[in-house]
């Protein structure tokens, strides 16, 4: 399996602040992305990050309040702009390894609170 | 739009019996199927994935594949209650993008 590591765990934040959540990803990962996952629902992707250009967002999610970047192919950050309550969710990082089985592992998450 | 659709559940079993998880797609050109387990403020763990049709057996987990039908199902022999989880069905159509369905609920009663 691919080795994903994600920081910080959890945080707590208030309304309108920034969070920026760190991903790094072995070598043998390829396509990295970046979801959420409300409280009791499944996954929604948010974006795909992509090396060194802007990700590529899913309806739904804007650059503006989501930035994301990639600078090389094994390390990504997601943030969270002006948080609001409704961003409490559980961030998740994943990629999928080289090779022809798109096999897509997920990083510990990030559990994020806005009061 | 592509779908991947599963039952919420919760699906109870008492220990020991099989549990049966579910799933059908609707994008006839699937090719990879994947079996994630999701412990309640964890991650997803991927258990098994299958690319042909037919069983594939991994210990006490069987992954069923009928692409005729575009359905995909996980058996679990000698359900224990520590396989109590969220299911997570997925699978990719051929790009990079995998598609995951809702998830069925497990719960395995002592």
């Amino acid at each position: 399996s691919a080795v994903i590591s994600q920081k910080p765990s959890r945080d707590i934040c208030q309304r309108g602040t920034s969070l920026t959540i760190q991903c790094q990803v072995d070598s043998q990962v390829t396509m990295m992305f970046w979801y959420r996952q409300q409280p009791g629902q499944s996954l929604t992707l948010i974006a795909t990050a992509n090396q060194g250009s802007e990700a590529t967002y899913e309806s739904g999610f804007v650059i503006d309040k989501f930035p994301i970047s990639r600078p090389n192919l094994t390390f990504s950050t997601l943030t969270v702009s002006n948080m609001s309550p409704e961003d409490s969710s559980i961030y998740l990082c994943s990629g999928v390894r080289t090779g022809g089985e798109k096999t897509q592992y997920f990083g510990p998450g990030t559990r994020l609170l806005v009061l | 739009q592509k779908e991947v659709e599963q039952n919420s559940g919760p699906l109870s079993v008492p220990e020991g019996a099989i549990a049966s998880l579910n799933c059908t797609y609707s994008d006839r050109g699937s090719q990879s199927f994947f079996w994630y387990r999701q412990y309640s403020g964890k991650s997803p763990e991927l258990i098994m994935s299958i690319y042909s049709n037919g069983d594939k057996e991994d210990g006490r987990f069987t992954a069923q594949l009928n692409k005729a039908s575009q359905y995909v199902s996980l058996l679990i022999r000698d359900s224990q209650p520590s396989d109590s989880a969220t299911y997570l069905c997925a699978v990719n159509t051929g790009g990079f993008k995998t598609i995951f369905g809702a998830g069925t609920r497990l719960f395995v009663k002592a």
